[in-house]
């Protein structure tokens, strides 16, 4: 059974705080991914990654980065939250021999005061 | 045009109809078709895929795929209220690597 792990279901930050989201997949899957989700704008790719310290650019990556130093870990990280980043974030894998199908975490509320 | 459509809805059907959701997409090259069904609040949930035209039934849940008009569909048979969310159509666009876009969803309400 597929199973995505996020850190956190809700969480409220200040403007300009640090923020981490982080993902956990415990079967070994290479390709991570994180969404945002906004009513009205759908899912919106953040940042990918296909590997160990290897990353992509999604649709939107900025006031994001992104760190995997470990397979199973894939944060996000905003460097200065602002009210606009006040969003659902989901995180999602592809399992090992499948076939793009993603499987998503539980999602993160952040909202940034 | 987006390159994955859906219809928003929200889609109404009565308790025991068929439900039908839509989702067209423009990249005649795309390989791979799923269907996600999200609740409100929760994240999305993978219940379908297809990769070959013609139809793929899993208990109340059918996947149609015709790659000639580029459409691919989910019927719900037998629709139950707990059915109701909003449902996303994802496609493996051609040159996409291991990404997926995804439609805007349908949000379907099943009435008692």
């Amino acid at each position: 059974d597929v199973k995505v792990t996020q850190s956190s279901r809700y969480l409220v930050k200040r403007t300009g705080e640090k923020v981490f989201l982080e993902c956990v997949q415990d079967m070994d899957h290479e390709n991570m991914f994180w969404y945002r989700q906004d009513p009205g704008l759908g899912l919106r790719l953040i940042y990918f990654s296909y590997d160990v310290k290897m990353k992509e650019k999604g649709d939107i990556p900025e006031g994001y980065s992104v760190s995997r130093e470990k397979k199973e870990r894939f944060s996000l990280i905003l460097e200065s939250a602002s009210t606009n980043q006040t969003s659902m974030y989901l995180c999602a894998s592809i399992p090992q021999g499948g076939k793009y199908e993603q499987y998503f975490g539980p999602g993160t509320r952040l909202t940034v005061t | 045009q987006k390159e994955v459509e859906q219809n928003s809805g929200p889609l109404s059907v009565p308790e025991g109809a068929i439900a039908s959701l839509n989702c067209t997409y423009s990249d005649r090259g795309s390989q791979s078709f799923f269907w996600y069904r999200q609740y409100s609040g929760k994240s999305p949930e993978l219940i379908m895929f297809i990769y070959s035209n013609g139809d793929k039934e899993d208990g109340r849940f059918t996947a149609q795929l015709n790659k000639a008009s580029q459409y691919v569909s989910l019927l719900i048979r037998d629709s139950q209220p707990s059915d109701s969310a909003t449902y996303l159509c994802a496609v493996n666009l051609r040159n996409a690597g291991n990404m997926l876009t995804f439609g805007g969803g349908t949000r379907l309400m099943v009435k008692p």
